[in-house]
């Protein structure tokens, strides 16, 4: 199975940061990635796909970018609404791998 | 549009449970649908896929032990889980995949657009 890595597993930033998550794939995945944002008891939401396109209805501070086996997602300036956990998923492959998440929480 | 999990709750080890999944908005029987878990500090784990046209796939880890199906009249997905260890308690997810379709197939995408809240599987003695 691909192994999907992010970093770091925890950040501590403020309102109007800018924040970037990276996730790196044990082989090539091309741009088959998806980014997702989960808050405590609640669905995970998807946020970007193919690894740099942004879901319908999702704030244009989110952006991805990368190809391969190294990504980011940046969110420009972070909102008290992004204070969450961030995965990434890899499907390049039909085992659909995610990372361990990412928490962002306030400095 | 939202799904909606239950059915999950505290099972013996080598025990049983069915977890449903109902779905307002969408029709399951149309979309490709999976079931994602969770165990508690680790990450998501896809487990199962429905496709439309009734194929079904596992992740080694649940193969000869859980049965995805759904029930069109509901529009409700379910997963049977038999043998149950303690490796399988985790929050269990519904989740839509992404996917496309020209005038004569269908393909999934692999990736999830919709997710629901989940509900969390506890497997001990």
């Amino acid at each position: 199975d691909i192994q999907m890595t992010q970093s770091p597993s925890t950040l501590s930033a403020s309102v109007g940061d800018r924040v970037t998550i990276t996730c790196r794939a044990s082989q090539t995945i091309n741009d088959w990635l998806a980014w997702y944002q989960q808050k405590p008891g609640k669905a995970p939401k998807l946020l970007i796909y193919k690894a740099s396109t942004l879901e319908s209805g999702v704030p244009s501070r989110f952006s991805g970018s990368g190809s391969g086996t190294e990504f980011t997602l940046t969110i420009s300036s972070l909102q008290p609404d992004d204070f969450a956990t961030y995965y990434c998923q890899q499907y390049n492959s039909y085992s659909r791998t995610f990372g361990q998440g990412t928490k962002v929480d306030i400095k | 549009v939202q799904l909606v999990e239950s059915g999950g709750g505290l099972v013996q080890p080598g025990g049983s449970l069915r977890l449903s999944c109902a779905a307002s908005g969408i029709s399951v029987n149309d979309n490709y649908m999976s079931w994602v878990r969770q165990a508690p500090g680790k990450e998501l784990e896809w487990v199962s896929v429905l496709y439309s046209i009734g194929t079904t796939y596992y992740a080694d880890s649940v193969a000869g032990r859980f049965t995805i199906s759904r029930d069109d009249s509901t529009n409700t997905l379910f997963l049977q889980m038999n043998s149950l260890t303690a490796e399988d308690t985790a929050v269990y997810y519904c989740a839509r995949e992404a996917h496309s379709c020209t005038t004569t197939s269908c393909s999934t995408f692999w990736y999830f657009n919709l997710w629901g809240r989940g509900t969390l599987v506890s497997v001990s003695s």
